[in-house]
């Protein structure tokens, strides 16, 4: 069963304004984080941002923010004032935790490929 | 630290040869993640491993694949007779403990460059 769910494969995003990448995902955990990565072109994996199950503020690292629904069971990120160097594509993950038997597995959802128009 | 890292970067093999591909992740991490990532499946786990065991290996394709982890500073995924369908980027990442209520989840992967495999 899919945990982790990207319903847009692909979005356009004009310099300087905001975007909203979709995430929802899928546990019966109490205990899990949420986690984003970015993968430009060249192929490495960079980490972005991170939420935990239990905290109650949404994280934010610089431009990058994660709009956290516990009960909706969705981790959006968000980029303000996208860059032209924004353009990648992003994936959405989730670390389990011990209910799901597989504690510290790190799943990851399709992506979404973000293109940034000057 | 230099970071997660995989050798070979590219690998181009004939289809029934076999190949290995290597991993060393950061030192003092104690969980360690092979990835695939193909356009079409997009990035799967293949197999984890926390401490040197093997947690999950649900992932690996087939009996073609293995993954080893003789020590806390190595880790091998070995395709034994190779097919072209295993062409794809291997990622290997690990993590640290982590602390906390939140222990094993709150530890973000690092990945190393990858490994570029091609199986003609």
């Amino acid at each position: 069963a899919q945990k982790i769910t990207q319903t847009q494969p692909g979005m356009f995003v004009q310099e300087k304004e905001a975007v909203t990448l979709d995430c929802t995902y899928d546990t019966s955990d109490q205990s899990y984080g949420l986690f984003w990565y970015k993968q430009p072109s060249s192929g490495e994996m960079i980490f972005l941002i991170y939420q935990g199950s239990y905290d109650e503020q949404n994280a934010t690292e610089g431009r990058y923010s994660l709009n956290f629904q516990k009960a909706r069971k969705s981790a959006n990120l968000v980029i303000s004032a996208s860059q032209l160097g924004d353009s990648a594509m992003y994936f959405c993950a989730m670390r389990e935790g011990p209910h799901s038997g597989n504690t510290g597995k790190l799943i990851f959802g399709q992506g979404t490929t973000l293109q940034v128009k000057p | 630290d230099a970071g997660v890292i995989q050798s070979p970067r590219h690998e181009v093999t004939e289809m029934g040869q076999e190949v290995t591909l290597r991993c060393k992740p950061i030192s003092g991490h104690d969980y360690l993640f092979w990835y695939r990532q193909t356009m079409m499946r997009g990035l799967e786990l293949l197999i984890y491993f926390n401490n040197n065991v093997p947690i999950d290996d649900s992932g690996m394709p087939e009996d073609r694949f293995s993954a080893k982890m003789p020590n806390a500073s190595f880790s091998t995924l070995k395709i034994q007779p190779s097919e072209p369908r295993d062409s794809a980027v291997y990622f290997c990442a690990s993590s640290e403990p982590g602390q906390g209520a939140l222990r094993a989840t709150n530890e973000k992967l690092f990945f190393g460059s990858g490994t570029q495999l091609s199986v003609l």
